[in-house]
């Protein structure tokens, strides 16, 4: 089985810079996504890593440290629009290699 | 028009009927997926299937069930429902491809009395 666990919810301020950290704990680690999710819709697809470092696609991206079980998503120059769940999700050589979502981070932008 | 389309988007109904969620894709995915959702939980896997003749139990599949009547269609059944099955459900389809995401459908609103 697998652990993964992320801050339940986080503020932060319009045009500011915010990071959402992801941990897990699995026995054969074999990719991490992010999704984001706004209340009420379907989560989408943000970024995916499944080696060492920082992947960058504009205002978002997404680092991976495997020795350290950890990832984090760093979202640029907030915008109002970017209040939503962000949802970590860990791929493992067992489980038939479907990735475990971990219960999400609601990130509130204030202006 | 939507890649992943569920249907119904909102249900309510009573304690003890049936109810079958429906999902149809037009991505070409061979994978599909069904999952709930209860606020602090997160996504949770109920069924999933890798082609038409696949069935796989997910982590909560007690009181559910489903079928692949095709490759762009899955649906998930509640045979009795009761209560604590009142929740939001996704479905999902993947390529076989190992870093491609899941792409997800736009949920059904689930309420049982």
């Amino acid at each position: 089985g697998q652990n993964i666990d992320q801050p339940t919810e986080m503020t932060a301020t319009e045009g500011a810079i915010v990071q959402i950290n992801c941990t897990y704990q699995t026995s054969g680690f074999n990719g991490l996504f992010w999704y984001q999710q706004h209340a009420g819709e379907a989560p989408t697809f943000l970024s995916y890593n499944v080696l060492d470092g920082l992947e960058e696609k504009g205002r978002f991206s997404s680092f991976l440290s495997r020795s350290k079980g950890y990832s984090y998503l760093l979202l640029k120059e907030l915008q109002m629009k970017d209040s939503a769940s962000y949802l970590c999700a860990v791929r493992d050589r067992g489980g038939s290699y479907i990735p475990t979502f971990g219960r999400g981070t609601s990130l509130i932008v204030h202006p | 028009d939507a890649d992943v389309t569920q249907t119904p988007r909102n249900r309510i109904t009573k304690t003890g009927k049936r109810i079958m969620l429906e999902c149809s894709q037009t991505k070409g995915h061979d994978r599909m997926y069904w999952y709930r959702q209860d606020p602090g939980l997160g996504l949770r896997l109920i069924y999933y299937s890798f082609d038409v003749k696949d069935i796989n139990k997910g982590e909560i599949s007690d009181g559910y069930s489903v079928s692949r009547q095709a490759q762009a269609k899955f649906s998930l059944s509640l045979e009795s429902a009761i209560p604590n099955q009142t929740a939001l459900y996704f479905c999902a389809t993947s390529g076989g491809i190992s870093n491609q995401p899941q792409h997800f459908g736009d949920g059904t609103r689930l309420s049982i009395l």
